[in-house]
């Protein structure tokens, strides 16, 4: 079956220490996404990679990079994780941006723990 | 700017009971609309979706028909199961950079 995926579904990082979390997709789509939730909120978009086109939202810290080198992976980089990234992180795709089927497909998530 | 607006939760409800969970929009131009649900430590499926007016998005037996004259979206089971407790978000992209925008999520406790 086509799927979102990723890797770990839990990660424990310490204060300050890099972190990277991955998502693979097996759908062939051209649009891949990032979101962070925290318990009991909606998701919160990061950014988003249009093929190889970064699009980054205004208020996502620098703090969090993305790096997607082919269509089927994307990595998320916490460079210097603080306790309030303390997170859910989700990853979707789609097959495009607007027009047509825009749905969004999500994986399973990524738990992270800072200690 | 585009907002969804979410009926708030929690809704505590008994096996086999009607339910309903109000979600209405606001939008510039013609939203697609969605219905995800969020298992507990799991990420979100798509529950149904609903792409032009009077849609009738379906699916595991829930219902919600895309009603502009009224900008909702609204939630609808004949009669659920325990197996049904979770979160349930209603959102719409009416962007082009096909930025969701959720409503806060609705707690669903099913009962037996």
């Amino acid at each position: 079956d086509a799927m979102v995926i990723q890797n770990p579904r839990y990660q424990v990082t310490q204060f300050g220490k890099p972190v990277t979390l991955s998502c693979s997709q097996t759908l062939n789509h051209n649009v891949m996404y990032w979101y962070q939730q925290k318990s009991s909120q909606a998701p919160k978009l990061l950014f988003h990679y249009y093929d190889k086109d970064f699009n980054n939202e205004a208020d996502t810290p620098d703090n969090f990079q993305s790096r997607r080198p082919n269509t089927s992976f994307c990595f998320l980089d916490i460079r210097s994780p603080g306790l309030g990234d303390a997170a859910m992180y989700l990853c979707a795709t789609s097959s495009r941006l607007a027009g047509g089927d825009d749905t969004q497909y999500f994986g399973p998530g990524t738990r992270l723990t800072v200690l | 700017g585009n907002s969804v607006t979410q009926m708030e939760g929690p809704v505590t409800l008994s096996e086999e009971a009607f339910l309903t969970i109000n979600c209405t929009y606001t939008a510039t131009g013609y939203p697609s609309l969605f219905w995800y649900v969020q298992y507990p430590g799991e990420g979100l499926q798509l529950l149904l979706k609903a792409t032009k007016a009077d849609d009738k998005g379906s699916n595991k037996g829930f219902e919600a028909t895309y009603r502009k004259e009224t900008t909702s979206f609204h939630l609808e089971k004949g009669s659920v199961q325990v197996s049904d407790s979770a979160v349930y978000f209603c959102a719409l992209n009416g962007g082009a950079t096909n930025k969701l925008i959720f409503g806060t999520g609705t707690l669903l406790a099913v009962q037996p």
